[in-house]
């Protein structure tokens, strides 16, 4: 089956600062890769999401790349504020269903 | 819309009762899915379904069973609990459409076996 292996699993960063966070899958037929914030005593939320036909995404603050070659796909986050600390996970998906990461640990310091 | 509802938020149980955590949704999502989540780890399927009356295993199912009689629900039974099984549990639907792929979480259960 997909495994899905994510680093870091903490990161601090200043506020104004940059994060990225990469992820790794080993299932060539993955063709779908969505990107979730989960914050304290609540459930994941989509950030973005990207698919196998495309190589990048942005949305704002938030891009997303995908290399299909090396099996990894990671999220920028620019202009960090302190609302962007939280847990985020990434996902590899084929066939209906999801293999998540393990998560990391975002904090970020004002 | 309400979206995806999980009754109830927590709960503690002793070794060996049994007992049914609830999902409901309201966006006509045909596909559900029941997920643990562990303390620093990621989600990890339990159980999913493509639609009422069809239901499949996912990577630990093992202690659990599940039923879906209609679109909306998608209960998840624990019929010997363990402390194995302390954990939250997250239920999420997907639908159709061009966003087919995108799941949409509940706000979790979080349940404690003692």
């Amino acid at each position: 089956g997909e495994n899905v292996e994510q680093h870091p699993s903490t990161l601090s960063v200043q506020e104004g600062d940059s994060a990225v966070i990469k992820c790794t899958y080993s299932d060539s037929a993955s063709n779908y890769f969505p990107w979730y914030k989960q914050e304290l005593g609540k459930g994941p939320q989509l950030i973005i999401d990207i698919r196998s036909n495309v190589g990048e995404k942005k949305d704002q603050r938030i891009a997303v790349t995908l290399n299909k070659t090396a099996k990894h796909f990671s999220l920028h986050i620019t202009e960090t504020q302190p609302e962007d600390s939280a847990v985020y996970f990434c996902a590899a998906r084929d066939a209906g269903k999801s293999t998540f990461g393990d998560g990391t640990t975002l904090t970020v310091k004002p | 819309n309400a979206g995806v509802t999980q009754t109830p938020k927590f709960r503690i149980l002793k070794i060996g009762q049994s007992m049914t955590l609830q999902c409901a949704q309201d966006m006509n999502h045909n596909y559900m899915y029941w997920y643990r989540q562990d303390p620093g780890m990621g989600l990890k399927l339990i159980y999913y379904s493509v639609g009422a009356g069809i239901t499949d295993k996912g990577e630990v199912p093992n202690g659990y069973n599940v039923s879906r009689s209609t679109t909306e629900d998608f209960p998840l039974r624990l019929e010997l609990a363990a402390p194995s099984q302390t954990s939250v549990y997250f239920c999420a639907t997907s639908g159709t459409g061009t966003n087919k792929e995108t799941q949409y979480f509940g706000p979790g259960t979080r349940l404690l076996v003692l």
